[in-house]
């Protein structure tokens, strides 16, 4: 069984860009979260979505939005980016409800200059 | 206050050793727990759930006390494949939002 997948796995950005980052969840789970994972910090919750529907949001500004799709896979998007920005961001997917147990991707390491 | 505090380490032991790791956790209505391993520049990997009446599985053993709100993990006879990085992960609720501590970074030396 295909574990998560994300897309790309590696991706430069310059100042101001946008990026779509894109998970496909295990198969028959329902739940995709989403984490921002900065050099030397543990990951940092960022979207949470159940059933295409958004069940959680972290505290990053609004340049940041998300949206899980029929078939439960997902995207995140970034606007105007910033060299904070850069980080590994890691999708997590899971099937949701009483079975919290969640298993990442690879994870997209974005490097914007 | 951060909502899931570790102690960074580095921990460096040698093969062999046994090591704890320990993790505190702010809000004590936090339903769920665990152990993730990530190795340099790899995905957080699920090492272990972490419940009330502790749980063991092999050389690794994870309790967790919610009077004291703190979660700990063990690990016997440290193999040089048990080098990478360790994160503790409290879910506050029924969902899927976890928080990291910032994981603790554990070499075992041959």
């Amino acid at each position: 069984d295909a574990g998560v997948t994300q897309s790309p796995t590696h991706l430069i950005k310059t100042r101001g860009q946008q990026v779509t980052l894109r998970c496909s969840p295990i198969s028959g789970h329902k739940s995709v979260s989403w984490y921002q994972q900065v050099l030397g910090q543990g990951p940092q919750f960022i979207f949470q979505y159940y059933e295409k529907e958004e069940r959680g949001r972290g505290n990053f500004p609004d340049r940041f939005s998300a949206r899980q799709f029929p078939n439960y896979s997902s995207e995140l998007n970034v606007n105007a980016l910033l060299l904070g920005d850069s980080a590994l961001y890691l999708c997590a997917s899971s099937f949701g409800g009483n079975t919290p147990e969640a298993f990442f991707g690879q994870g997209t390491r974005l490097t914007v200059v | 206050r951060k909502e899931v505090e570790q102690d960074p380490g580095p921990f460096n032991v040698p093969e062999g050793a046994t090591v704890a790791f320990n993790c505190t956790y702010s809000n004590s209505a936090s339903q769920s727990f665990f152990w993730y391993r990530q190795d340099c520049r790899k995905e957080p990997k699920l090492l272990m759930s972490v419940y009330s009446s502790g749980n063991e599985d092999g050389r690794f053993t994870a309790q967790l006390n919610r009077a004291s709100q703190y979660i700990s993990l063990l690990i016997r006879d440290s193999k040089l494949s048990d080098s990478a990085t360790y994160l503790c992960v409290v879910n506050p609720s029924t969902g899927n939002q976890f928080y990291f501590g910032t994981g603790t970074s554990l070499t075992v030396i041959p």
